[in-house]
């Protein structure tokens, strides 16, 4: 069981717009910053989102992040294909990095 | 550009220890305030963060993984690696090696592309 929690599925149509939430405590993202990673099919996961809200060069601006409290959001707008992928969120919990269970993204 | 690759067994026995590479090219491991970390993923399960170094050599570990894992840096090969004792069907995962932004905000900005490491007799 992880310690952030994300619902194991979520899914839309080309050109909606999804949101994967992201719960855990104040250990976690009660008092650090969320990051949030794709990892597509067969291949290693890629940094999407670092601190809450913050994209790397590349990432397009239809992914963006958001944090309240000990809760973190990831949404996508204007879903393409290429975006049905897993999706992590992490945070540094204390001691160590913490992972949510991720979140499988299907694009119907 | 920063680019990592692991590298060493794909099958490890019962009770032995696993030991990893990664060789980290586009630049030096020691430039920069970055710490270098290794994660698994068991197949089709989630991340789990296993332990990180910085180039000083002060590490981070797991909590639960802790008394098995040795992680160290050769920073005249560019390298880290890990070694995990006592090993287990339980250890069977694809092993990524990261670098590591670590305070204030913990991210992995680069990854390898993954090890498969098997355990089994």
């Amino acid at each position: 069981q992880s310690v952030l929690t994300q619902p194991p599925s979520a899914s839309g149509t080309p050109g909606q717009r999804v949101t994967i939430s992201c719960s855990g405590s104040s250990s976690n993202i009660g008092s650090n910053t969320v990051n949030w990673y794709q990892q597509l099919p067969g291949t290693a996961p890629k940094l999407l989102i670092y601190s809450n809200n913050q994209r790397p060069s590349g990432v397009p601006d239809r992914f963006s992040g958001s944090k309240s409290g000990t809760s973190a959001s990831l949404a996508i707008s204007g879903l393409q294909s290429e975006d049905e992928a897993d999706y992590y969120c992490a945070a540094w919990d204390d001691s160590l990095v913490v992972f949510g269970g991720g979140t499988k993204l299907t694009v119907l | 550009q920063v680019q990592l690759q692991e590298s060493g067994p794909g099958l490890v026995k019962p009770s032995q220890t696993l030991s990893l590479t990664c060789t980290v090219s586009g630049g030096s491991i020691s430039s920069g305030s970055y710490y270098w970390s290794w994660i698994r993923q068991p197949a089709g399960k989630g991340l789990e963060w296993i332990g990180r170094i910085y180039t000083s050599g002060s590490t981070n570990y797991n909590p639960s993984l802790k008394s098995r894992v040795t992680i160290s840096v050769d920073t005249s090969k560019n390298q880290f690696s890990l070694k995990l004792s006592s090993v287990t069907a339980a250890d069977t995962a694809v092993y990524y090696c990261a670098r590591d932004k670590g305070w204030p905000s913990y991210y992995f900005d680069y990854w390898g592309q993954g090890t498969l490491v098997t355990v089994s007799s």
